[in-house]
C-alpha cells in the first residue's frame, strides 16, 4: 500500500525558514517524481513544484510564487522527499501535500501538514 | 501558464440527480485533464485521468469527456457520498494548474 506521510509543519514567523519532509512507503520511491501542492484555508489547490526521479535528471521545477525561496530535494536511500522553505511569507500559509507525480497524474497524496506563517 | 476555468463554482443537487461540471483550458491540452474529488479535511482523490479514463476503484457513475480546451465531468445518479468539491487539473505542461473548484451541495 502506497503511503506518504508529511511532517515538519508548524507556526513560523515571516522571513524564517521551515523544512517539510515526506516519508514514502509501498512503492519504489526512486522511480517516481514527487510533487508538492498546497491549499490555503478555504482556497483551491496550488502546485508548488516537483522533483524528478534521478533517472530523469533529479532536477526540480517550481511555481513562480515560490521560485528562489523554496528548494526541493530527495533522499532515495531513505525514501524521503524534502521541501526547504526560506523567506516565508504570510501568503505561504497553507496545508502542504506531498504527492507521487506520475506525469502530472496525482494518484497518491499524503494527509498534509499545516504551515502557518504569522508574527 | 495554462489557466483552467471551472464552472459552476457551486451547485445544489439532490440524490439521484445527474450533475455536470465543466472545465475550460486557456489553450489546447489534448486529453491531459484530470478530475479530483475532495471532501472537507481530506486530501484530493483522483477520479478521472486523461479526460475520460476512470481511476481504479472509482464508481462508474463518474465519467469524463472532452479534448482540446473543453472538458466535462458528469456524475449520474448522485449519491450522498458524492457531495464534495471537485477540481479539474491540467497535466499537459508544468506548472500543473487547477480550476477553482466546484462545490456540490445537497439541495
Amino acid at each position: 500500500e502506497v503511503q506518504l506521510v508529511e511532517s515538519g509543519g508548524g507556526l513560523v514567523q515571516p522571513g524564517r525558514s521551515l523544512r517539510l519532509s515526506c516519508t514514502a512507503s509501498g512503492f519504489n520511491f526512486g522511480d517516481y517524481a514527487m510533487s508538492w501542492f498546497r491549499q490555503a484555508p478555504g482556497k483551491g489547490l496550488e502546485w508548488v513544484g516537483f522533483i524528478r526521479s534521478k533517472a530523469n535528471g533529479g532536477t526540480a521545477e517550481y511555481a513562480a510564487s515560490v521560485k528562489g525561496r523554496f528548494t526541493m530535494s530527495r533522499d532515495d536511500s531513505k525514501s524521503i522527499a524534502y521541501l526547504q522553505m526560506n523567506s516565508l511569507k504570510t501568503e505561504d500559509t497553507a496545508l502542504y501535500y506531498c504527492t507521487r507525480d506520475n506525469g502530472g497524474n496525482i494518484e497518491f497524496w499524503g494527509q498534509g501538514t499545516l504551515v502557518t506563517v504569522s508574527s | 501558464d495554462i489557466q483552467m476555468t471551472q464552472s459552476p463554482s457551486s451547485l445544489s443537487a439532490s440524490v439521484g440527480d445527474r450533475v455536470t461540471i465543466t472545465c475550460r483550458a486557456s489553450q489546447s491540452i489534448s486529453i491531459y485533464l484530470n478530475w479530483y474529488q475532495q471532501k472537507p479535511g481530506k486530501a484530493p482523490k483522483l477520479l478521472i485521468y486523461a479526460a475520460s479514463s476512470l481511476q481504479s476503484g472509482v464508481p462508474s457513475r463518474f465519467s469524463g469527456s472532452g479534448s482540446g480546451t473543453d472538458f466535462t465531468l458528469t456524475i449520474s445518479n448522485l449519491q450522498p457520498e458524492d457531495f464534495a468539491t471537485y477540481h479539474c487539473q491540467q497535466s499537459y505542461s508544468p506548472p500543473w494548474t487547477f480550476g477553482q473548484g466546484t462545490n456540490v451541495e445537497i439541495k
